[in-house]
């Protein structure tokens, strides 16, 4: 079973399109989270969610807006594509807050052509 | 400076051999030290986590931190072709926006 999946897989598209990816946990954990790992592997945090509330929002262009239905679904969703949306973007849940485990999705490799 | 520095390799060792990986930070505000593990087209997963300065031993694993200095260490014992990966460290603050923030990550290959 896997603990936090992540559609799709890959995702390639034209600039300037809207597209969205989905992230689900089955961990029973209340924390969910959207990193963005950039061609360098560097990894930054983008949102949090704590019980579907938005509890971290880091300097990300308002393009990007999170989504949670539950609090074992936590989908993203990106309008206006740019090249430098360009990115591996990886799901992540925890039990409670940060301090708890991060378990990690196997990321979204999105490629903007 | 930059709040995290990781030395991005890549480092190349023989199956066997000890291997140091190392990060450097200068917010004096974390608390909290992990060391992440991905293989490549993986995601991330913990591999160590530490609170207070000193060593903390998991198997061929040794996480070091010196608060003092600001820097922590991973030292792998015994070192294995399944140990290739790229290591992540990480760190979080306490209070506030709890957040993970990550060293750049430093891809290390194990030899047979």
């Amino acid at each position: 079973d896997t603990a936090v999946s992540q559609t799709p897989k890959y995702l390639v598209t034209q600039m300037g399109n809207d597209k969205s990816i989905k992230c689900e946990q089955n961990l029973g954990h209340d924390t969910m989270y959207w990193y963005k790992q950039d061609s360098k592997k560097f990894l930054k945090i983008m949102f949090s969610y704590n019980n579907k509330e938005l509890i971290i929002n880091e300097t990300v262009p308002n393009r990007f807006s999170p989504k949670s239905p539950d609090k074992a679904h936590l989908n993203l969703h990106i309008n206006s594509l740019e090249l430098g949306d360009s990115a591996v973007y990886f799901c992540a849940s925890s039990q409670g807050v940060a301090t708890d485990t991060q378990y990690f999705g196997p990321g979204t490799r999105l490629t903007v052509l | 400076q930059k709040e995290v520095e990781q030395d991005p390799g890549p480092l190349s060792v023989p199956e066997g051999a000890i291997v140091s990986l190392n990060c450097t930070y200068s917010n004096s505000a974390f608390q909290y030290f992990m060391w992440y593990r991905q293989y490549s087209r993986k995601g991330p997963e913990l591999l160590m986590y530490t609170y207070s300065s000193g060593n903390k031993e998991d198997g061929r694993f040794t996480a070091q931190v010196d608060k003092s200095s600001k820097y922590i260490s991973l030292f792998i014992r015994d070192s294995q072709p399944s140990d290739s990966a790229t290591y992540l460290c990480a760190f979080l603050t306490q209070g506030g926006s709890e957040k993970l923030v990550f060293g750049k990550g430093t891809k290390l290959t194990v030899n047979p």
